[in-house]
């Protein structure tokens, strides 16, 4: 059974700060790692993606990847109250030709003014 | 990342009938897929819907209370059958274009009574 694991928060942090956002995964074999945000009532929307060892950036955005300790992180610089939402890290096994992907349980993320 | 639509965005249906969900892509893609996001968790796939064949179902979903098409490279449709209050979730199909990651529709919101 493969699993992606996250702490469900709530993790609230002060507009300004740096939210830190873990996903844990169990599949070794694991090649893409995904971040994506989903507002109330909303669906996801992908904001960040990995696949290599190491940080990358993008705008406010970091996510990092260590495949060794099979753990895939999302950085939020300067966290405004429009970040407030639910992070869901999902993990891709492509194995074959089949991308599924499998989601953790997501982290709500609740940044005050 | 392709345009996405489903059909309907909501519905209230009665117990022991049947609902078709509609997804409409403005691009050919080589994948959907078809995933249910219960209360308050996060997103489970359903199954794979394949063009021009039957469609690859994840453990715990089959395809008599599920029953997938995918006609084309734009179009799937999901229906949900014999429906019970167990089944009121979000309905989303997800997209996977060449080497691109997955892009969600903005689900379909089933309440059952």
């Amino acid at each position: 059974q493969k699993e992606v694991e996250q702490n469900s928060g709530p993790l609230s942090v002060p507009e300004g700060a740096i939210a830190s956002l873990n996903c844990t995964y169990s599949d070794r074999v694991s090649q893409s790692f995904f971040w994506y945000r989903q507002y109330s009532g909303k669906s996801p929307e992908l904001i960040m993606s990995i696949y290599s060892n190491g940080d990358k950036e993008d705008g406010r955005f970091t996510a990092q990847l260590n495949k060794a300790s099979q753990y895939v992180s999302l950085l939020i610089r300067d966290s405004q109250p429009s970040d407030s939402a639910t992070y869901l890290c999902a993990v891709e096994n492509s194995g074959g030709s089949n991308y599924k992907l499998t989601f953790g349980k997501g982290t709500l993320l609740t940044v005050n003014p | 990342s392709a345009v996405i639509s489903q059909k309907p965005s909501r519905d209230i249906c009665q117990r022991g009938t049947s609902l078709t969900i509609q997804c409409q892509v403005d691009s050919q893609v080589t994948m959907m897929f078809w995933y249910r996001q219960q209360p308050g968790q996060s997103l489970t796939l359903i199954a794979t819907a394949n063009q021009g064949s039957e469609a690859t179902y994840e453990s715990g979903f089959v395809i008599d209370k599920f029953p997938i098409s995918r006609p084309n490279l734009t179009f799937s449709t999901l229906t949900v059958s014999n429906m019970s209050p167990e089944d009121s979730s979000i309905y989303l199909c997800s997209v996977r274009a060449g080497q691109e990651t997955q892009y969600f529709g903005p689900g379909t919101r089933l309440l059952v009574l």
